[in-house]
C-alpha cells in the first residue's frame, strides 16, 4: 500500500530565503505526483503535476523535482515572501486515486 | 466561473443522526471523490466516483454513504454508524480517475459532532 511521508512537518523561515520541501513515498509505481497549497479552513489548490515520465515542473518561483527510483519529489520555492505561508502537501498516483502526505506548514516571516 | 461548490460551511449534529453533506461542480468533470481531514493527517479518501450511477469505497468507506445521480452533483451522507464523525470533509472532481488532471477542490465542510 502506497505510504507519502513529507519532511518537515513544519517549516518557519524569514522572507527572501530560497528553501526545499520533501516528499517521499513508498511505492516508485507512480502515474503522476501533484504538489498541492492548502490554506487555513480552505480547500486545496493544485501547483504543479508531475507526471511519471517527467523530472520536474516549474511554475513561477515553485520548481518540483521528481525521482521515481528513490520513491523522492522536492519543491523548491525561490524568493519566499508571507504570502506563501500556508501548508503544501504532495500525493501520488498510481491510476486510480491520489495519496496524500500529512504535508509540510510553512510560515514565511516578514 | 467554473468550480466546486460545497455546502454548507459547518454542520452541527447530534448523537445519532445521519447528515448529508453538499457537494455540486460545474466543470463538466468525470470523476469526483470524498476526502476527511483530520490535524496533522494527510487527506484520506471515503468514497469515489468515474462516472454517474458508479461509485467505489474508498480506504475509510464505513459509516458514509454516497450517490452520484446526476455528473454535476455528488452528496455525502455521515450515518450514525460513523463513531468519530468530527472532521474537516473536502470534495474534489477532475477531468479523469487516471490522471488526475484539472483536480479542484471545493472549500470544504467542517462537521461538529455535538
Amino acid at each position: 500500500k502506497q505510504e507519502v511521508t513529507q519532511i518537515p512537518a513544519a517549516l518557519s523561515v524569514p522572507e527572501g530565503e530560497n528553501l526545499v520541501l520533501n516528499c517521499s513515498f513508498t511505492d516508485s509505481a507512480i502515474y503522476n505526483l501533484q504538489w498541492f497549497r492548502q490554506d487555513p479552513g480552505k480547500g486545496l489548490t493544485s501547483l504543479l503535476l508531475i507526471q511519471s515520465s517527467q523530472r520536474e515542473q516549474t511554475s513561477g518561483r515553485l520548481n518540483a523535482s521528481l525521482d521515481k527510483s528513490s520513491g523522492r519529489s522536492t519543491l523548491y520555492i525561490a524568493a519566499s515572501q508571507p504570502g506563501d505561508s500556508a501548508t503544501y502537501l504532495c500525493a501520488v498516483s498510481g491510476g486510480q486515486n491520489f495519496v496524500f502526505g500529512p504535508g509540510t506548514r510553512l510560515s514565511v516571516l516578514p | 466561473d467554473g468550480g466546486i461548490t460545497q455546502s454548507p460551511k459547518y454542520l452541527f449534529r447530534k448523537e445519532g443522526q445521519n447528515v448529508t453533506l453538499s457537494c455540486e461542480q460545474n466543470l463538466n468533470h468525470d470523476a469526483m471523490y470524498w476526502y476527511r481531514q483530520d490535524p496533522g493527517q494527510g487527506l484520506r479518501l471515503i468514497y469515489y466516483s468515474q462516472i454517474v450511477n458508479d461509485f467505489q469505497k474508498g480506504d475509510i468507506a464505513e459509516g458514509y454513504s454516497v450517490s452520484r445521480e446526476k455528473k454535476e452533483s455528488f452528496p455525502l451522507t455521515v450515518t450514525s454508524a460513523q463513531k468519530n464523525p468530527t472532521a474537516f470533509y473536502l470534495c474534489a472532481s477532475s477531468i479523469d480517475l487516471r490522471a488526475g488532471l484539472g483536480y479542484t477542490f471545493g472549500s470544504g465542510t467542517r462537521l461538529t459532532v455535538v
